[in-house]
This record gives C-alpha cells, sequence and structure tokens, in this order.
C-alpha cells in the first residue's frame, strides 16, 4: 500500500512562532488535500490543491504542492493555541477519485499560549 | 445543520460479539465511506459505496461488512470482532466520489475489542 510520510509526527511551539509541515510520497498524485482533526472530531477539508507547484493561502497558512505532485508543505504562520490538532495529507491517486484517496501519517501540532 | 452522525461514540466489547456501528448523513450525498485510524498508519479505507446497494472494498476490508439500504444510511458491521479491531473509527460523506466533492466527516467511534 502506497504511503504518505508526514514530517514531523509531533510538533510542540509557542504562540506566535513558524512552522513548516511536510508530506511526502513516491507516488505521483492528481490532487492533494489538506485537514485539520481536533480531538474528539473528524477531520476537516482545509483545501484541495490540484496543479504542480500551485500556491494556496487560507489566512495564516500556506499550502504548497511539489512541482512533481510528489509532495505538498503546510506553513503556518504565526501559530496561535486555535492552530492545535492533527493535521493529515490526503492524496488522490489517480482519476481525481475520492476512494482512490490516500491519508498520510499525520503532524500533530500544539501551540502553547 | 448539515451533518454526518455516527453512534456510538464509544464502544468497549469482547471478541467475537457482533457488533454494529451506525453513521447517518443528512446532505442526500451519494458516496460514503468507512475509514479507521490508527497511530503512525493514518486513515485507511475500510469500504465504500458510491449509491444505494453499491458498495466495494477499500484498503483494510477483512472482517468488515457494510450495507447501503437507504442512501442516508452507511453502518459497519463486524461480524466476530478481534482485538486487532481496536481503533478509532470515520464515517464519511461526499456529494460524489470526485475529489472535488469535499469529505464530510464524522466524530468517529472508538472501538476497544478484549
Amino acid at each position: 500500500t502506497q504511503l504518505l510520510e508526514q514530517s514531523p509526527q509531533f510538533l510542540s511551539i509557542q504562540e506566535g512562532e513558524n512552522l513548516t509541515v511536510y508530506c511526502n510520497s513516491s507516488s505521483v498524485f492528481s490532487s492533494l488535500q489538506w485537514y485539520r482533526q481536533e480531538p474528539g472530531e473528524g477531520p476537516v477539508l482545509l483545501v484541495t490543491v490540484v496543479t504542480g507547484g500551485e500556491v494556496k493561502k487560507l489566512k495564516r497558512l500556506t499550502f504548497q504542492f511539489g512541482d512533481a505532485r510528489k509532495d505538498s508543505s503546510l506553513h503556518i504562520t504565526a501559530a496561535q493555541p486555535g492552530d492545535t490538532g492533527l493535521y493529515l495529507c490526503a492524496g488522490a491517486r489517480y482519476g481525481g477519485a475520492t476512494n482512490k484517496l490516500i491519508f498520510g501519517t499525520g503532524t500533530l501540532l500544539a501551540v502553547q499560549p | 445543520e448539515a451533518q454526518v452522525t455516527q453512534n456510538p461514540r464509544y464502544l468497549i466489547t469482547v471478541t467475537g460479539k457482533k457488533l454494529t456501528v451506525t453513521c447517518s448523513q443528512n446532505m442526500n450525498h451519494e458516496y460514503m465511506s468507512w475509514y479507521r485510524q490508527d497511530p503512525g498508519l493514518g486513515l485507511r479505507q475500510i469500504y465504500y459505496s458510491m449509491n444505494v446497494e453499491v458498495t466495494d472494498k477499500g484498503d483494510v476490508p477483512e472482517g468488515y461488512k457494510v450495507s447501503r439500504k437507504e442512501k442516508r444510511n452507511f453502518p459497519l458491521i463486524l461480524e466476530s470482532p478481534s482485538p486487532n479491531q481496536t481503533s478509532l473509527y470515520f464515517c464519511a460523506s461526499g456529494r460524489n466520489d470526485r475529489v472535488s466533492s469535499p469529505l464530510h466527516f464524522g466524530n468517529g467511534t472508538r472501538l476497544t475489542v478484549t
């Protein structure tokens, strides 16, 4: 089974710091999604990137899809306690079908006030 | 409010005792799916359904069954649970099976099999 490896697995930072989470695979994906999961809840979709090299911004979050569509990064500027959660990337293997989504191993972020 | 509802939220059972986890969505979505989430392994798909009476295996279907008799409901059945099925389970739905149609997840069911 293909895996999307995320790094780091755990990250604990102070409020106001910047951070980057990485999502890597040896496989090419037609598109890639990022989700945030808070304790006791299901994942919530943040963004979908579909073009190699694409950059999308969502307030203080910046998402980038690698040129070769094998990797992605999530950068958070000036992190806040509300950013705390589990961040998951998910790649669509081919054809753009949801039933072919591969989820990453996750990055657990804790932002201390 | 648009939502995916799973029940129960927590379940502790013993090996071999059949159980069902229910999932219901109120968004008239065609696509529904079950995932299990384990530390270090991310979310792995168990089964999915493209529409009523249409179901298919995901990546880890062994030991599970599903049914889709109505559009809104997609129960997950464990006929004879085993300890390796201890996990956090999520149901999700989408308007269709395309990635452009966002997945909506339930709040999860934490299952412990002793």
